[in-house]
């Protein structure tokens, strides 16, 4: 089965640049997905189909997918943002998720 | 507004059966495919199954298939997740999640969850 590599953490200092990977075999060729989580409340999707940013989503989320890698970019970090983060993508009949990134703002 | 509301969850023995429960409501049901996505205790997020607007595709986790039914009325806007032969490692943090289209895509909007535990 298809499997989703992320690293289980990652610190930013506030105002900086977040990169949080996601490596898969040629995930590049399918279409990746992102998501936050914070304590208590159900997943938001923040970006998706690589790069494509939902309405409501600040625009300091980006997102890049090549090779066997995407990437979720967050710009500025913010207190806010500290949240775990999962990655997602799937076929035609079924989806996986990453294990999971906690960002950690400090 | 979108509104996604599990019911069923609760303390079941090992081996028995449980039947969750999504009441949906705030867009077109019939138009989206819809998911069971599941989180355990401390754990991250696990797909668990879905099915298209039409149920003409159905997919599950291999950790579930076999056990777990997945199904849809589009008459009354609720999905529906059967699940048999519970073992401990099923307890979990059950959300109904809603597709971005007919197929399979990403998941735009959840629930709040139905805690299952499984224990004797």
């Amino acid at each position: 089965s298809y499997e989703l590599t992320q690293p289980p953490s990652v610190s930013v200092s506030p105002g900086q640049t977040a990169n949080i990977t996601c490596s898969g075999d040629k995930l590049g060729d399918k279409y990746a997905y992102w998501y936050l989580q914070k304590p208590g409340q159900s997943p938001v999707v923040v970006i998706y189909q690589d790069t494509r940013r939902p309405s409501g989503i600040p625009e300091r989320f980006s997102g890049s997918n090549s090779g066997n890698t995407a990437t979720l970019t967050i710009s500025g970090t913010q207190a806010m943002d500290e949240a775990d983060y999962y990655c997602q993508t799937g076929d035609s009949s079924t989806e996986v998720f990453g294990g999971g990134t906690k960002l950690t703002v400090l | 507004e979108v509104q996604l509301v599990e019911s069923g969850g609760g303390l079941v023995q090992p081996g028995r059966s449980l039947r969750l429960s999504c009441a949906a409501s705030g867009f077109s049901f019939d138009d989206y495919a819809m998911h069971w996505v599941r989180q355990a205790p401390g754990k991250g997020l696990e797909w668990v199954s879905g099915l298209t607007w039409n149920s003409g595709t159905i997919g599950y986790a291999d950790s579930v298939k076999g056990r777990f039914t997945i199904s849809r009325d589009n008459a009354k806007n609720f999905l529906y997740l059967q699940m048999s032969s519970l073992r401990a490692e099923d307890t979990a943090l059950y959300f109904c999640a809603k597709d971005h289209s007919g197929y399979y895509s990403h998941f735009d909007h959840w629930g709040q969850g139905t805690l299952v535990s499984v224990s004797s």
